[in-house]
């Protein structure tokens, strides 16, 4: 059984830019969580999407987004880049809220 | 709000060292508890879990046990080893209308065990 899957696995983009991270999920799990992990704030919810609606969300500027489609798989997009967003970006896909099995995570390097 | 609270790191160990990692949590409703690991360069992988009061999750060795009365689920192993050195998060899962879908984690607590 396939396991949680994010592309790219390195990134780095010049501030300002935007950038698009995808995660496909296990197979049958309709739940896709974001996390953002940095050295200072450890692990920070971003948002989680059921069913293709976001149901929760963090405490994030606008410029994080996210998406779910039909199959499943999320992404998340962060508009105009800072410093500060250099991170390692951590997808966790849930069957029904319980045992969250979390991607190896895409490492965004801002500069 | 709800949150976790671990022993602050980085713990070391020699080898065949008896282990305990704190975690303690603050809840309004009745979560579940977990024990996450994350080695250099990876991911979080689900180490062990506990759903409600005086259960006892274990997994490789590793077990905590969910004590309501002192809202704590520490990690315990009787005998680590060099391939245990990664990092240990706490984290809980307490679902309500503001919670859903949402871990919320301890600030990670590093294991170093040398030979």
């Amino acid at each position: 059984k396939a396991g949680v899957t994010q592309t790219p696995r390195y990134l780095i983009k010049t501030r300002g830019q935007q950038v698009t991270l995808s995660c496909s999920p296990i197979s049958g799990h309709r739940s896709v969580s974001w996390y953002q992990q940095t050295p200072g704030q450890g692990l920070q919810f971003l948002f989680e999407y059921f069913s293709e609606t976001q149901r929760n969300k963090g405490n994030f500027p606008g410029r994080f987004s996210g998406r779910q489609f039909s199959n499943s798989r999320s992404e998340m997009n962060v508009s105009t880049l800072e410093l500060g967003d250099s991170a390692l970006y951590l997808c966790a896909s849930s069957l029904g809220g319980e045992g969250y099995t979390f991607g190896s995570g895409t490492r965004l390097t801002v500069v | 709000g709800d949150s976790v609270t671990q022993m602050e790191g980085p713990v070391t160990l020699s080898e065949e060292a008896f282990l305990t990692i704190n975690c303690t949590y603050t809840a309004t409703g009745y979560p579940s508890l977990f024990w996450y690991v994350q080695y250099p360069g990876e991911g979080l992988q689900l180490l062990l879990k506990a759903t409600k009061a005086d259960d006892k999750g274990s997994n490789k060795g590793f077990e905590a046990t969910y004590r309501k009365e002192t809202t704590s689920f520490h990690l315990e192993k009787g005998s680590v080893q060099v391939s245990d050195s990664a990092v240990y998060f706490c984290a809980l899962s307490d679902p309500g209308s503001s919670n859903t879908g949402k871990l919320i984690f301890g600030q990670g607590t590093t294991l170093q065990v040398k030979p």
